[in-house]
């Protein structure tokens, strides 16, 4: 199994300012996702880290909102632009080995923007 | 294209008895089939996978879930409740053809345990 740690775990932003929440994996996997989550609700992809290159994201979801790095196997980040009160949700960093296929997740930085 | 229904938002069970959570799915290819749990203010966490082999897997905290091709489900169940069982479940599912290592969740059942 992997160990997935966020930084930060929680954070309350202002309007217009943008926060970057990072993702470390305690080993090498194969791919690395973020997610969003309102409490008590489903997950919404929002796109798939790539090594080395430019993420994939999902329809409704943009690289200039949400741009993503992925420098290794073990890290990447989520930055959340320009903050409106509609990004206050949880995000989840998420990661999958291809030997076990599994998912796992990080703990979730929860993102309250005013 | 794949997709994951669960049809209850709710089950609720009196402690000791079994409990049923439900999941079917859709997918063009083979699938991978997994139940995850959510403790309240915690991530997620993974309970048991179907890949291959036995239709009835055994994952963690005496949970079990049987695969049904025929029926398309995959439903999560358990001998004997505990009130700390109460959770959100996730069932989700991928393609194991395309590789793409991408899973669709289901919008999650909420179990509650009543002592």
């Amino acid at each position: 199994s992997a160990v997935i740690s966020q930084k930060p775990s929680r954070d309350i932003c202002q309007r217009g300012t943008s926060l970057t929440i990072q993702c470390q994996v305690d080993s090498q996997v194969t791919m690395m996702f973020w997610y969003r989550q309102q409490p008590g609700q489903s997950l919404t992809l929002i796109a798939t880290a790539n090594q080395g290159s430019e993420a994939t994201y999902e329809s409704g979801f943009v690289i200039d909102k949400f741009p993503i790095s992925r420098p290794n196997l073990t890290f990447s980040t989520l930055t959340v632009s320009n903050m409106s009160p509609e990004d206050s949700s949880i995000y989840l960093c998420s990661a999958t080995s291809g030997q076990t296929y599994e998912q796992y997740f990080g703990p979730g930085t929860r993102l309250t923007v005013t | 294209a794949q997709s994951v229904a669960q049809p209850e938002d709710q089950v609720k069970v009196a402690e000791g008895n079994p409990l049923t959570v439900k999941c079917t799915y859709s997918v063009s290819g083979n699938p991978y089939l997994f139940w995850y749990v959510q403790y309240p203010n915690r991530g997620l966490q993974f309970l048991l996978k179907y890949i291959t082999g036995d239709n009835l897997v055994k994952g963690s905290y005496g949970f079990e879930a049987e695969f049904n091709k025929s029926q398309t489900s995959f439903h999560l169940k358990k001998p004997s409740a505990l009130v700390s069982d109460s959770a959100l479940y996730f069932c989700a599912v991928r393609d194991g053809y395309t590789n793409a290592g991408k899973s669709t969740f289901g919008d999650g059942t909420t179990l509650t345990v009543k002592p």
